[in-house]
């Protein structure tokens, strides 16, 4: 059964702490992604990635940074957590067709 | 700027409906999804459409390419369909997201 794992379903995180949101895939897609959900918002991407080292910022990569060090690993990071920041994150994974866009159970960030 | 538009937003049925949600959308694709998301995040993928019509179980999904319009259909809707039911297009690597329709099915 193919796989995104995200590290925690639930954190909670103090104003100007360092944030590490891990993600890991096991289908070797090439593409993966991290978006942020809000009432009302919908999905909104922070930033992809399409290749190992490789990352594009999204609509709203303002406040994050990514890391691609390996193909099955996809990290986001939240330099100085702000309260603004509070949001349910998703990673997901795509192969290079449209096919296979598969995403993880999410993140619940609560910056306090 | 609103590439998906999906309608309702919020959708309440009584168990044994035939419910419908729509979509909307303004760019070209390759690709629509159909998403749920049950409360506690996780989104599983429903459908894939690139033209016609596809079934799975109680669920439908069509899609008219010309008109930029898609459907996903529930038959006798059962209060475990209670969920958020998000449309997606991919007009190419990236994806484009409604900002989902929530349904309840009340017993």
């Amino acid at each position: 059964d193919v796989k995104v794992t995200q590290s925690s379903r639930y954190l909670v995180k103090r104003t100007g702490e360092k944030v590490f949101l891990e993600c890991v895939q096991d289908m070797d897609h090439e593409n993966m992604f991290w978006y942020r959900q809000d009432p009302g918002l919908g999905l909104r991407l922070i930033y992809f990635s399409y290749d190992v080292k490789m990352k594009e910022k999204g609509d709203i990569p303002e406040g994050y940074s990514v890391s691609r060090e390996k193909k099955e690993r996809f990290s986001l990071i939240l330099e100085s957590a702000s309260t603004n920041q509070t949001s349910m994150y998703l990673c997901a994974s795509r192969g290079q067709t449209n096919y296979g866009y598969t995403f993880g159970s999410g993140t619940r960030l609560t910056v306090v | 700027k609103n590439e998906v538009e999906q309608s309702p937003q919020n959708l309440t049925a009584q168990e044994g409906e035939f419910i419908t949600i729509n979509c909307s959308y303004s760019v070209g694709i390759s690709a629509l999804h159909w998403l749920q998301q049950h409360p506690g995040g996780g989104i599983v993928s429903l459908f894939m459409l690139s033209s016609g019509k596809k079934k799975h179980g109680r669920l439908i999904a069509t899609i008219n390419i010309q008109e930029k319009h898609s459907s996903l259909h529930i038959t006798a809707s059962h209060p475990r369909d209670s969920a958020v039911y998000i449309c997606a297009v991919a007009p190419g690597n990236q994806f484009y997201f409604g900002t989902g329709t929530s349904l309840t099915v009340i017993p």
